[in-house]
């Protein structure tokens, strides 16, 4: 099993440019979900699936966008990359009972 | 909405000495799922510990243990014999339980460790 994959490792955009952050997992979980990380603000959610075809926002998910067609595959996408983007973000599954999270190994994300 | 607390950014701890991270949380849930996470210099998060809050006696993982305090909500982790390989960001994170159908994890701002040799 390759666990949870991101692509890109790292990335530069300018000022309101959009992209696809990728992310895959091959352990047929449930639940997907999208965090970015900033210094001193610990992890914080910005969306997250249950199953294909099934989303929901989290804690912080302007200017992001999700779809779920499969369960294997769960891309974050940025519109209109904003400075207040930059951050690290990491994607996480679960299979749905057994509640322990897996993170993928994270998306740099630099914009100017 | 629930919240997670940690009140130390910054730990040190000698090689070979026992170190305890605290973490307060706020729910009304009776039932929920809490987590010690690591993320060293190489950012992986990974799975430190977890606790289920309907049992009562605390999880323990080789080296790590937590003492969980459900009536004060609170979620520490002790390590023991140090190793400088324990040095690292730890991220306490809290999780609801099957029936509320929310999936939402919380987590708390971290503390970094450093062990010194």
């Amino acid at each position: 099993n390759a666990g949870v994959t991101q692509t890109p490792k790292f990335q530069v955009l300018k000022t309101g440019q959009s992209m696809t952050l990728q992310c895959a997992q091959d352990m047929n979980h449930e639940y997907m979900s999208w965090y970015r990380q900033d210094p001193g603000m610990g992890l914080r959610l910005i969306h997250y699936s249950v199953g294909a075809g099934i989303t929901d926002q989290g804690e912080v998910p302007n200017g992001y966008n999700v779809s779920r067609s499969t369960t294997e595959d769960f891309p974050l996408r940025l519109l209109s990359a904003a400075p207040s983007q930059t951050s690290v973000y990491f994607c996480a599954s679960s299979y749905g009972g057994t509640e322990t999270q897996y993170f993928g190994p994270g998306t740099r994300l630099l914009v100017l | 909405a629930q919240t997670v607390t940690q009140s130390q950014p910054e730990m040190s701890v000698q090689e070979a000495e026992t170190v305890t991270l605290s973490c307060t949380y706020d729910t009304s849930e009776s039932d929920y799922y809490l987590f010690w996470y690591k993320q060293p210099p190489s950012r992986q998060m990974i799975l430190v510990i977890r606790q289920e809050a309907y049992k009562q006696q605390n999880a323990t993982e080789n080296r790590f243990s937590v003492n969980f305090q459900k009536a004060a909500k609170s979620f520490s982790l002790k390590i023991s014999d140090s190793q400088l390989g324990d040095a690292a960001m730890y991220f306490c994170a809290y999780r609801s339980s099957w029936p509320s159908g929310t999936y939402k994890y919380i987590f708390g701002t971290g503390t970094r460790l450093k062990v010194l040799a």
